[in-house]
């Protein structure tokens, strides 16, 4: 059972470049999120889906692109990267139920030059 | 909006000894959940323990539970008998009413076990 996977798991860019972050659960779970992680501020939610072809802003979503098209991907993209988006990036993916329990993948680390 | 405070930035504690990490949260809503994750230095984020709004007793899962204290808006967890693969980052998070289940996450305390 894989759960829920992320790729690539490292990945060094230069600015202005557009990059995907892909996600994959097998869960079939229908909430899926992305969120960032920098020192100091936990992690914060970047984009969200309820389902397939429903997508929504969360924190901190300028700069990126999500789409879903299936219920098991969530590929996050930023169109032209800049050094505040170097980051580690995390997918996550919960169904709906008495405690909504968000489970993550290993996280990508993302570094922008 | 929810807001999620953990005052801890590190602490220490004794292989062996229980240990508390504080979490307090602000929310207007009537129900949430209340979650407590574990990042090892490896870097995943691992799923601990859950504490609905209104479920009367508090949670416990292994030598993890939670101290919920309502009325003061806490969530702290307690590990008991700690042990050295205890040593993470571990971060409390918030999910409010009708909030799709997005999560409000502070912004962690990292625990050391010593022998």
């Amino acid at each position: 059972d894989a759960g829920i996977t992320q790729s690539p798991r490292y990945k060094i860019t230069e600015t202005g470049r557009q990059v995907t972050l892909m996600c994959h659960q097998t869960w079939s779970h229908s909430y899926m999120f992305w969120y960032r992680q920098d020192l100091g501020h936990g992690l914060r939610l970047i984009y969200y889906s309820a389902a397939a072809d429903i997508t929504d802003k969360g924190e901190v979503p300028d700069g990126y692109v999500v789409s879903r098209s299936k219920t098991e991907n969530f590929p996050l993209t930023l169109e032209s990267a800049t050094r505040s988006q170097t980051s580690v990036y995390f997918c996550a993916s919960s169904d709906p139920g008495r405690t909504d329990t968000q489970y993550f993948g290993p996280g990508t680390r993302l570094t922008v030059l | 909006a929810q807001k999620i405070t953990q005052t801890q930035p590190g602490m220490f504690v004794q292989e062996k000894e229980a240990v508390t990490l504080d979490c307090t949260y602000d929310t207007s809503d009537q129900s949430y959940g209340l979650f407590w994750y574990k990042q090892p230095s490896s870097g995943e984020m691992i799923f601990l323990i859950y504490q609905g709004s209104y479920d009367e007793q508090n949670a416990t899962e292994g030598r993890y539970s939670l101290n919920f204290q309502k009325a003061r808006k806490s969530a702290n967890l307690v590990i008991s008998a700690s042990q050295l693969g205890d040593s993470a980052m571990y971060f409390c998070a918030m999910r409010g009413t009708g909030t799709a289940s997005k999560l409000t996450f502070g912004t962690g305390t990292r625990l050391q076990v010593t022998l």
